[in-house]
């Protein structure tokens, strides 16, 4: 069975600070990770994926995420956040090994409140 | 490319009502995807497609939900009869052959009276 674990709730950062959004991981075999975004009212929206290679993946809106395999982690970054990314956030993976390996398990969201 | 469209976008009805969602993925996806939100249980996989045919519809509620996918382009989720606690948004998504993430609708926000 596959899972993902958002520790957070919610995370608050002022405008310019780096941002961090947590998230962890269990698969039994190798993960395919992801970070969705949700805007109020909206369908998720994708930002960024761990397949294979490079650790560190960069996606859209400046947005950057690590992964860490001893760790089992892949957070999400940003250097500079902006009132503008104020929403709800979800980490999903998905395991690319044997039957059913089209599903993605969803984290439950972290909602991230930047302060102006 | 217009995304993946759902419809209706809300929708409120009487409970024991007959619902039906719809969906139209993205032209040359080969995968789709229903899930239901809800503050309470978050985003749950109803059940998917591949190629049109159900592969696992282990998330289906209940027998009151079914779901349909006719053709490449078009799948159909419904419940009958409706109840209030199936208030909740549904979201459609697909995914292509070659790309690993998917997409997803704007969605449709159910309400059941």
């Amino acid at each position: 069975a596959q899972s993902v674990a958002q520790p957070e709730d919610q995370v608050n950062v002022a405008e310019g600070n780096p941002l961090t959004v947590k998230c962890t991981y269990s698969v039994s075999g190798n993960p395919y990770l992801f970070w969705y975004v949700q805007y109020p009212n909206r369908g998720l929206q994708f930002l960024l994926k761990y397949i294979t290679g490079d650790n560190l993946v960069k996606g859209s809106y400046g947005f950057e995420a690590e992964f860490n395999k001893s760790q089992t982690s892949f957070h999400l970054k940003k250097p500079s956040a902006l009132v503008s990314d104020s929403a709800l956030y979800f980490c999903a993976v998905r395991d690319h090994s044997g039957a059913g390996s089209y599903q993605l398990t969803f984290g439950k969201g972290t909602k991230l409140s930047v302060i102006p | 490319d217009a995304g993946v469209i759902q419809s209706p976008r809300h929708e409120v009805t009487e409970m024991g009502q007959e619902v039906t969602l719809r969906c139209k993925p993205i032209s040359g996806h080969n995968s789709l995807f229903w899930y239901r939100q809800t503050m309470m249980r978050g985003l749950e996989l109803l059940i998917y497609f591949n190629n049109n045919v159900p592969i696992d519809d282990s998330g289906m509620p209940e027998d009151r939900f079914s779901a349909k996918m006719p053709n490449a382009s078009f799948s159909t989720l419904k419940i009958q009869p409706s109840e209030p606690r199936d208030s909740a948004v549904y979201f459609c998504a697909s995914q292509g052959k070659v790309t690993y993430e998917q997409y997803f609708g704007p969605g449709t926000r159910l309400t059941v009276t």
